[in-house]
Formats: structure tokens, C-alpha cells, sequence
């Protein structure tokens, strides 16, 4: 099993709809974790960080948090083609050597 | 805030020689830093972390004597990779981590350093 698992994608939503986008975790002492988004051939931008259960909204984006279930999700809302980048999910892992680890990452695709 | 650049953005290198990448916070003191390498369409690899004046650890599987890691003072960490190779291209990227102790690790990125050598 994969310490952060996403849907590699790609997946495809319409301009101004509801983009959801779902990681799971398997270390179940994680406290913190967050979203970036990368845009092909740049560097990835932190864009929600979330540290405790229930929801964290900035803007058109919300995070998710359930540790009982070990999932975290990001919706964005009114979705625009500008959002068409990969996701990453990354859980800061703190036992043992503390660093992040990234999902995969989600390929997000905003259609006109 | 909580900017950090990255240079050089691109170098070309033949085989054998050595490329130093500078990564630096610049509205910030960063203790800790981290090196990252990314291949097309894989996800980030965290190859070693680094805290000022200290030395560096490395994940298993990256070699410490060709990836040269200095972490001098709190807003600059340098990543060497020695005797460069065609299987070195990659995009490298580094992160620094905004205050906040281990338990938040919020990290923020250099914009990156896509070395092809030759």
C-alpha cells in the first residue's frame, strides 16, 4: 500500500463546476496536510494546507479533512480552465525522519 | 511572503563536469530545506533534507557523495551534483519549510532547475 494514494486521472470537469479531487493516507498518526498544484514544467504551489478534521475554505477551493477515515479531499468550485494543472497531495509524516511524503498527483483538465 | 528562488532555472552540462544549484528564501528564515528531483510525469522524489549547519540527510538510494548538499546559513542551500550524467537530467527543486516546527512542515518551493547533461 502507498503512504498517499490519488486518482492519477485524468480527469476532466467543465468550466464552472465542482472539481473534486480525493487522497488517502496510510499513516494514521499524520497530522498535516495539504494541496499543491503544478502546473507542466513548473514547480508545484502550495494552495491549502489542513490540520484538523472537518473543512478549511479559501476562496473557490475547500479542504477536507476525515482521520478517522484517512482521507482528505480538495474541491474547487466554479472551476476554470486556468485550473487545469496535477494536483499533489502531500501528508507531513513525522515519525521517524520527519518529511513530506506526495501523492502522485491528480491530472485536472478544465473544459470550455 | 514566503518566497524562495532557485538558480540557475536550466543549465546544460556535459558528462563529468559538476553543477552547482543555489536555493535560497528570500522573506524568510528557513532551518530546514529539502531537495527534490522529478522526472517527466512522475511525482516529486525527495532525495535529502537539509538543515543549516548541519549535514544533510539523504533517502535510501541517493548517493551523498554525488549530490552534495550545503546548508551555510539560514536563507541559502546549495545542492552540487558531482560528475554530472545523462541519467542526472532531471528537474530539481527545492523547498523550504515556514516556521511551524515538524508538526506543520508547510513547504514552499523554488521554481526549479532543469538539468539535461550531455
Amino acid at each position: 500500500q502507498k503512504e498517499v494514494e490519488q486518482n492519477s486521472g485524468p480527469l476532466s470537469v467543465p468550466e464552472g463546476a465542482i472539481a473534486s479531487l480525493n487522497c488517502t493516507y496510510s499513516d494514521r498518526g499524520s497530522q498535516s496536510f495539504f494541496w499543491y498544484r503544478q502546473y507542466s514544467g513548473k514547480s508545484p504551489e502550495l494552495i491549502m494546507s489542513i490540520y484538523s478534521n472537518g473543512d478549511k475554505e479559501d476562496g473557490r477551493f475547500t479542504a477536507q479533512l476525515n482521520k478517522a477515515s484517512q482521507y482528505v479531499s480538495l474541491l474547487i468550485r466554479d472551476s476554470q480552465p486556468s485550473d487545469s494543472a496535477t494536483y499533489l497531495c502531500a501528508v507531513n509524516k513525522i515519525q521517524g525522519a520527519q518529511k513530506l511524503v506526495f501523492g502522485q498527483g491528480t491530472r485536472l483538465t478544465i473544459n470550455p | 511572503g514566503a518566497v524562495v528562488s532557485q538558480h540557475p532555472s536550466r543549465v546544460i552540462c556535459k558528462s563529468g563536469t559538476s553543477v552547482k544549484i543555489e536555493c535560497r528564501s528570500l522573506d524568510f528564515q528557513a532551518t530546514t530545506m529539502f531537495w527534490y528531483r522529478q522526472f517527466p510525469k512522475q511525482s516529486l522524489m525527495l532525495m535529502a533534507t537539509s538543515n543549516e549547519g548541519s549535514k544533510a540527510t539523504y533517502e535510501q538510494g541517493v548517493e551523498k557523495d554525488k549530490f552534495l548538499i550545503n546548508h551555510a546559513s539560514l536563507t541559502l542551500s546549495t545542492l552540487t551534483v558531482t560528475s554530472a550524467h545523462p541519467e542526472d537530467s532531471s528537474f530539481y527543486i527545492c523547498s523550504a519549510r515556514l516556521g511551524g516546527g515538524a508538526v506543520y512542515n508547510e513547504q514552499f518551493f523554488g521554481p526549479g532547475t532543469r538539468l539535461t547533461v550531455l
